[in-house]
């Protein structure tokens, strides 16, 4: 059973658009939700992170919005470049929890067009 | 710095060989990952560790062996490597969890093929 789901699985923007990646997770347990990126031939690299006390956490461009009652959050990224062309990976996870463990979403790839 | 250090970055393995891949982490972090990454897959868990001496299975164990002898080191072991173990690995560390401001760092992974 999928702890998380990610959508879309591919995404295409156009240079200076918005890319948006929605995740979706059951386990109303979670309490720590992070962004990965990950780059061609690289593993993947915290982006950005939220807990569920906020509705919105910013960061140069981009952003995480999170809705606690839909169970879903997802990343807005601003102006997109076509260095922001990578696999972004929706995750979360316990805080308490002695595992520390994450639970993925299965990925986007995004393309930006210059 | 070198974080999370992985070898091999590549190899290829025939039906029914054994392999150990390993992962090296400098930064004195409790927690180690192994993870498998196939393509509209994601990210699944295979073995994780959270101290020295202790293992656990994680989503995917089978097929799998791990060994976390020295706090620094995870190594994750392939008995018969089987087709369906084609795959890119990528091990990560964390302090404790991958939460607030400890998040896991992962190596650039190994690409393995098997024929």
């Amino acid at each position: 059973q999928q702890q998380v789901k990610q959508s879309p699985q591919s995404l295409i923007v156009q240079k200076g658009g918005i890319s948006i990646i929605n995740c979706a997770y059951e386990n109303t347990a979670f309490d720590y939700f992070p962004w990965y990126q990950q780059f061609p031939g690289k593993g993947p690299a915290l982006l950005i992170a939220i807990r569920p006390d906020v509705s919105e956490k910013k960061e140069g461009r981009f952003t995480i919005s999170f809705n606690k009652s839909a169970k879903q959050f997802s990343l807005h990224i601003m102006d997109s470049q076509p260095g922001d062309s990578a696999t972004y990976f929706c995750a979360a996870t316990k805080r308490g929890s002695t595992l520390g463990r994450l639970y993925f979403g299965r990925g986007t790839q995004l393309t930006v067009w210059p | 710095n070198a974080g999370v250090t992985q070898t091999p970055k590549f190899r290829v393995l025939k039906t029914g060989q054994s392999m150990t891949l390993l992962c090296a982490q400098d930064m004195n972090h409790e927690y180690m990952y192994w993870y498998r990454q196939d393509p509209g897959m994601g990210l699944r868990l295979i073995h994780y560790s959270v101290g020295e001496g202790t293992t656990a299975k994680g989503e995917v164990p089978d097929g799998y062996n791990v060994s976390r002898l020295k706090k620094q080191n995870f190594l994750l072991g392939l008995e018969s490597a089987a087709p369906s173990q084609t795959s890119v690995y990528f091990c990560a560390s964390s302090y404790r969890g991958g939460y607030s401001n400890q998040p896991q760092h992962f190596g650039d992974g190994t690409r393995l093929s098997i024929l």
